[in-house]
């Protein structure tokens, strides 16, 4: 099946740094999805990218569609202690099902104040 | 503000019990799921459901079940617990295009 990568699988910065993490895949997918999870809580979507190319924003939040369709970059900049927690890349399955989605193993972000 | 629940939040239980999580959402959407998490943090999906009556089993075996007998409403059972279900289990909705909306999750600890 489709896997993505997805790197760092850790981060270890201080406050105020700027972060930026990656997920590839060896498949074309049509919409990257990134979320975050916090500690003891389900993951919440931050940003969803649905065309190559495409540059998004949310706050101190970045995410890119690249261009070959088989990767995204998410990037945050001027870290705080909140921003703390797993950021997992997603995208759907392909073969023309949009019902299932593929995560990423996930980037743990650790902010030392 | 959440607009899907799963009950209850922390469960302790010994080994050989039968347990139902419990995971409902008010947004009437079709799709649902429920992944484990394990401790390495990646999430796998163990059942989904495509709308009432519908049930499919994930990308990795579980020795749990489900149903969906109403559209809000999506359970996981497991008839005899074991020490190696011990996980953190999430359920999500889905509308059409849109992302998945996770409950907070259940930490299950069998002993």
């Amino acid at each position: 099946g489709q896997q993505l990568n997805q790197s760092p699988q850790s981060m270890f910065i201080q406050e105020g740094e700027d972060v930026s993490m990656n997920c590839t895949s060896s498949s074309i997918f049509n919409t990257w999805l990134w979320y975050k999870q916090d500690p003891g809580e389900g993951p919440v979507l931050l940003i969803a990218l649905y065309k190559a190319g495409e540059l998004t924003s949310n706050g101190r939040l970045t995410a890119q569609f690249g261009i070959t369709r088989k990767d995204s970059f998410l990037n945050i900049s001027a870290s705080i202690p909140s921003d703390v927690g797993i950021y997992f890349c997603a995208g759907p399955h392909s073969g023309g099902s949009n019902y299932k989605l593929t995560f990423g193993k996930g980037t743990l972000l650790t902010v030392n104040p | 503000e959440a607009d899907i629940y799963q009950t209850p939040r922390y469960l302790v239980i010994g080994t050989g019990k039968k347990i139902t999580l419990e995971c409902s959402q008010t947004m009437g959407h079709d799709k649902m799921y429920w992944y484990q998490q394990d401790p390495g943090m990646e999430l796998h999906l163990i059942h989904y459901s495509y709308g009432v009556n519908s049930t499919e089993k994930g990308d990795l075996s579980s020795e749990s079940t489900v149903s969906r007998i109403r559209t809000e409403h999506f359970p996981l059972t497991l008839e005899s617990a074991r020490p190696s279900h011990t996980s953190q289990y999430l359920c999500a909705s889905r509308q059409d295009n849109y992302g998945y909306t996770f409950g907070s999750g259940t930490r299950l600890t069998v002993v």
